[in-house]
């Protein structure tokens, strides 16, 4: 089962803040985050592994709370750059070796 | 630039024809996995190479094969298309494959139309 990503798309005015969240109905050993604009490839963002730490990457950082299996992306201060979809994508376990993405959430920051 | 490259960038072509994709991996990497994107769709995971020999299967149809070669390029065979085929042909690959610290790297894509 893929990872479940909400909201589906959401709409920024430059400066303000938003969170995408990622959930599992499987343990996941990690969760990784690309962002991907229109026509390109997704680009690595982020990688969490269980244990629930955070990371941040300029403004935009990540927790993962393995109890709920749930990951957030949070992005403070959008800038335009920062349109474009965001997958999360899981590790599920010893054995499975494919990396499983959520549908993806839809940034769009306008001016 | 990911250091992941992919041939042909684009790829038009007839129903019931074959075509194949290349990929060639970062320097260093050993796995080289091969995703499908339709419109508007997530990226659907398609087959796995680890150092020449297959790893994991996705959603892959039985007209699709793909192989890694000794050199670790790897190959995506698309038989038989169908117009459901056209879709953005994604290869990405990362270090060794099956970690979950592993991370992987895509390449631009081959956008395949089928007419």
């Amino acid at each position: 089962q893929q990872p479940v990503q909400s909201p589906q798309a959401v709409i920024l005015r430059e400066g303000e803040d938003a969170v995408i969240n990622c959930s599992s109905s499987k343990a996941l050993y990690s969760v990784h985050w690309y962002r991907q604009k229109h026509g390109e490839a997704p680009v690595f963002l982020m990688i969490l592994l269980k244990g629930g730490e955070q990371k941040g990457h300029d403004k935009i950082s990540a927790s993962f709370n393995e109890k709920k299996q749930q990951s957030s992306l949070y992005l403070t201060a959008s800038q335009l750059s920062y349109s474009g979809t965001y997958f999360c994508g899981g590790y599920s376990g010893a054995g499975s070796y494919q990396l499983t993405f959520g549908k993806g959430t839809k940034l769009s920051v306008i001016p | 630039d990911s250091g992941v490259t992919q041939t042909p960038k684009h790829l038009i072509t007839a129903t019931g024809q074959r075509v194949t994709l290349r990929c060639s991996p970062r320097s260093g990497d050993l796995s080289v996995y091969w995703y499908q994107q339709s419109l508007d769709q997530g990226l659907q995971f398609l087959i796995q190479y680890y150092n020449g020999e297959e790893r994991a299967k996705g959603n892959i149809l039985e007209r699709f094969s793909a192989q890694q070669f000794p050199d670790l390029h790897s190959e995506l065979n698309l038989s038989s298309l169908e117009l459901g085929d056209s879709a953005l042909y994604f290869c990405a690959s990362s270090v060794v494959g099956g970690s979950s610290t592993d991370t992987q790297y895509f390449g631009p894509g081959t956008r395949l139309t089928v007419l």
